[in-house]
């Protein structure tokens, strides 16, 4: 099945501070999303993004499926960023189950 | 909110015991996921429904676990003989296809139910 790596494990910042998480993947992808996961687990959906470029307030996203990574963006860090923030992909030939990463543990520092 | 939502939140039993959690989903959506999160890793698939109809289940999915989705709407995810090593945040999400039964986008999650066994 589909690989997905997720870079740096974890990341530790001062407020204010900008950071770009990165995702790799393994094979082509029909479905991207970024996942925020706060500390009561819940998964927040930040993006659908199998491609392109998107932008949410100081969040953006940047997907480049012939290269087969996607980057995630955060300006001017807050703490309530924190968190785990999870990449899953559909592969194309999987149907509709995401796979996901093992996550990006952010820590924001006020 | 019209959110997905799941029940209960928590669970604590012991083991051998059988437990059983619901999931409702977002009302115009027909498609219907249970996946899996043990403490450190990101969220695993177990299986998923179109309407009532079971499409695909995970290697994961032994046969202690059963999932239902009766009429196309909330699903249950019953445990039989629970281990310890079933302790876990199961989650669940739902999405909608279009009329040609192309999926659309987004996946939506509920809050999980975290299984504590005793």
């Amino acid at each position: 099945g589909i690989q997905v790596e997720q870079s740096p494990p974890d990341l530790i910042l001062q407020e204010g501070a900008n950071s770009t998480l990165r995702c790799n993947f393994s094979d082509s992808v029909n479905n991207l999303q970024w996942f925020h996961q706060n500390p009561w687990g819940q998964l927040i959906n930040l993006f659908y993004i199998p491609s392109g470029t998107k932008q949410n307030g100081r969040l953006s996203a940047t997907t480049v499926a012939t290269e087969r990574y996607s980057l995630l963006y955060i300006s001017s860090s807050q703490t309530t960023d924190s968190g785990v923030y999870f990449c899953a992909v559909v592969e194309e030939t999987s149907g509709s189950r995401l796979t996901f990463g093992e996550g990006t543990q952010l820590t924001v520092n006020p | 909110d019209t959110g997905v939502s799941q029940n209960p939140r928590h669970k604590i039993t012991k083991r051998g015991q059988n437990v059983t959690f619901r999931c409702d989903p977002i009302s115009e959506h027909n498609r219907l996921y249970w996946y899996r999160q043990t403490l450190g890793q990101g969220p695993e698939f177990l299986t998923y429904f179109q309407n009532e109809a079971q499409l695909e289940k995970s290697r994961l999915l032994s046969d202690r676990f059963s999932a239902e989705r009766p009429k196309g709407s909330f699903s249950t995810l019953e445990i039989q003989r629970t281990e310890q090593g079933d302790s876990a945040m199961y989650l669940c999400a739902s999405s909608r296809t279009w009329a040609s039964g192309a999926p659309t986008d987004t996946q939506y999650f509920g809050p999980g139910t975290r299984l504590t066994v005793l």
